[in-house]
């Protein structure tokens, strides 16, 4: 069964890169069938897509969050990453990395932005 | 970008059938907006429910169905059981971009 673990630093200073990294057992991350996600939620808040990747290299952002995301994989560690910049406040959520279409996600980090 | 709306929150009795729905802004919801369901629990991680409009998870019970509805997507429970008392989200892709809806809290009383 396919398992995701998300891992990275739970605290980031205001202004700089917050930087997460989904590791995946259990399957590969090389399936052309699937895309992989980045979800957040600010506690007490909805859902919030962060973007998704195919394989392919192909990848989508939320429009409002595109000049701050980057979402890459290794293959060779078999995981994918996420970085976001100039953090702020508002970006202090829980963040789950994901394969949706197989139910598959990460119990989630959070990621407190300090001043 | 789009906006997709969900009910904020709705009330079913145990037993009780009751249909969320997932509208998108930008006009009928069809297949090619790929809806997907999440279900969440307090302190817990989302999990897929449906899936591409109407494919159900495995873990998930037969008494929850995908479809689409009106113009929408829709999730429907028949015969709510305490245990679906949570936060129903959707999803829906505009060509590779993703938008959630804000969330639908059910409560089964």
């Amino acid at each position: 069964q396919l398992q995701l673990q998300e891992s990275g630093p739970g605290l980031v200073k205001s202004s700089e890169t917050l930087s997460l990294t989904c590791g995946v057992s259990g399957g590969s991350i090389r399936s052309s069938s699937y895309f992989w996600s980045w979800v957040r939620q600010p506690p007490g808040k909805g859902l919030e897509w962060i973007g998704s990747m195919f394989y392919s290299g192909t990848t989508y952002y939320n429009p409002s969050l595109k000049s701050r995301v980057t979402i890459s994989v290794d293959t060779s560690k078999n995981q994918f990453s996420l970085k976001l910049s100039s953090v702020t406040a508002a970006d202090t959520a829980v963040y789950y990395c994901t394969r949706p279409s197989s139910d598959s996600w990460g119990q989630g980090t959070l990621v407190t932005v300090s001043s | 970008q789009a906006v997709v709306t969900q009910e904020p929150s709705l009330t079913v009795s145990p037993g009780g059938t009751v249909t969320l729905t997932c509208d998108s802004s930008t006009g009928p919801v069809t297949t090619g907006h790929y809806p997907y369901w999440f279900q969440q629990k307090p302190g817990q991680a989302p999990r897929t429910l449906i899936y591409e409009t109407s494919n159900r998870r495995s873990w998930a019970p037969g008494r929850f169905a995908g479809s689409l509805l009106g113009g929408k997507a829709a999730l429907t429970l028949s015969g709510a059981q305490p245990e679906d008392e949570a936060e129903y989200y959707c999803l829906l892709s505009y060509s590779g971009i993703r938008v959630f809806g804000g969330g639908t809290k059910l409560t089964v009383l």
